[in-house]
């Protein structure tokens, strides 16, 4: 079946860039999307790429996908404080109705 | 971007009981979806809902489950013998025709005793 495989945590220093790495199973994967959760909050659509794009970029946002690798990743730069929270990543094939399928999360851990 | 609500934000519930989560999502023509989140664990795909019929279940969506649009504004999924196991956030997310992203409303925090 399909999985998505995520590191649980990433402990960057204010400033720097975050990259929180992402790789999936199921080559039919037409979306991919990275969600952001904040304690006690739901699911926050942060961006998304479709599977015939390599890079996207969105003000402090950039998405790298490798579809032969099958490896996706969300890079933030200049990371502050309030990116502190879980980081999901999700993929799709894009039908009317399919469910999306998610990793485990990445705790992104901010030090002063 | 839909606006989705979710009510109630907390729920508890005594095991073998009947429990109804609700989304009231704020436009209209739109796929509906139930995912859960059992505590450290990831999402997980429940059912999608699409013209008032299930389009799409997991295996976790089993006979104990039931979603519904009966006045064809909110949206629910209904568990009709909780389990101890069943304790876990349920969100719903909604998604708009001719567009891929899913939205997701707050959740709702259900705690089965």
């Amino acid at each position: 079946g399909e999985d998505v495989e995520q590191s649980l945590f990433l402990s960057v220093r204010e400033g720097d860039s975050s990259v929180i790495n992402c790789t999936y199973t199921d080559s039919s994967s037409t979306y991919l999307y990275w969600y952001k959760q904040e304690p006690g909050a739901g699911l926050q659509l942060l961006t998304y790429i479709f599977s015939n794009m390599d890079m996207k970029q969105d003000q402090r946002l950039t998405v790298l996908l490798n579809k032969k690798d099958k490896h996706l990743s969300l890079r933030i730069a200049d990371t502050q404080t309030g990116d502190s929270a879980i980081y999901f990543c999700a993929e799709s094939r894009g039908g009317g109705a399919d469910g999306l399928t998610f990793g485990k999360g990445t705790h992104l851990i901010i030090q002063p | 971007e839909p606006e989705v609500t979710q009510t109630p934000s907390h729920q508890v519930t005594q095991m073998g009981q009947e429990v109804i989560l609700r989304c009231v999502p704020i436009s209209n023509h739109l796929y509906f979806y139930w995912y859960r989140q059992i505590l450290g664990q990831k999402v997980e795909f429940l059912v999608s809902f699409y013209n008032n019929e299930i389009s799409e279940k997991s295996e976790i969506f089993d006979d104990q489950f039931s979603v519904e649009r009966p006045d064809g504004s909110n949206f629910t999924l209904k568990i009709r013998s909780t389990k101890l196991e069943d304790s876990a956030m349920y969100f719903c997310a909604v998604r708009l025709l001719d567009y891929h992203e899913q939205f997701f409303g707050p959740g709702t925090r259900l705690t089965v005793l």
